[in-house]
């Protein structure tokens, strides 16, 4: 079946440090979302990417989508005790509408001040 | 506006039980979602329901299984709870305009089974 691989289960970082988490999917996606769910809360949608070698900005956040549509990344820079909280990767495979999302297993970001 | 709210937020349940759990989606939203989020794991894709009818299902067995109402509202039905059925449920809403919308979440119902 179709998966989503989300590299590393955890990351420790010191607060100020950057982040990167990776995403792989087997096939081609549709799109890709990026979710953050805080200890004891439900995910929260981030970004979308559709495009081939999109890449996209929000803040001290980068996400990018791979040539091929397979990877993406996300990547904190100067991280900050806010920005704790497991991050998710969701791969869309279907052609067209909001269809069920692939998650990878997140990964989980500590910082420690 | 209200976003995606579910209810109950949290369920003890024993083995063997059934469970219905609630959705209503975010104004204007016409499409829910349902994932089972184990802990620890990523949620997974149980169903989806758009105009009333399963539209798409992932891998869950017939003991899971829902409804959606005409104001767009959704159950969550399991039967025969099993101790591996303790989860976070998560309903998730959105619109069918083909666009690849995105998919907003609720608070989720977080259910226990003993």
């Amino acid at each position: 079946g179709q998966q989503v691989m989300q590299i590393p289960q955890y990351q420790h970082v010191q607060e100020g440090e950057d982040f990167t988490t990776y995403c792989n999917s087997s096939t081609t996606l549709s799109n890709i979302q990026w979710y953050k769910q805080r200890p004891g809360g439900h995910p929260v949608f981030l970004i979308q990417l559709v495009k081939s070698g999109e890449v996209k900005k929000q803040k001290r956040l980068t996400f990018q989508f791979g040539e091929a549509k397979k990877n993406s990344s996300l990547h904190i820079t100067a991280t900050q005790t806010t920005d704790v909280g497991t991050y998710f990767c969701a791969g869309n495979y279907s052609g067209g509408g909001a269809d069920g999302l692939t998650f990878g297993k997140g990964t989980h970001l500590i910082i420690q001040p | 506006d209200a976003g995606v709210t579910q209810s109950p937020t949290h369920l003890i349940k024993t083995r063997g039980q059934q469970v219905t759990l609630r959705c209503s989606p975010k104004s204007g939203h016409d499409t829910v979602s349902w994932y089972q989020q184990a802990l620890g794991q990523g949620p997974q894709f149980i169903f989806q329901y758009y105009e009333e009818e399963e539209r798409q299902r992932g891998n869950f067995p017939d003991r899971f299984s829902g409804h959606q109402f005409p104001n767009y509202s959704s159950e969550l039905n399991v039967n025969a709870l099993l101790l591996g059925d303790s989860a976070l449920y998560l309903c998730a809403s959105s619109t069918s305009g083909g666009n690849q919308e995105t998919q907003y979440f609720g608070p989720g119902t977080r259910l226990l089974v003993l």
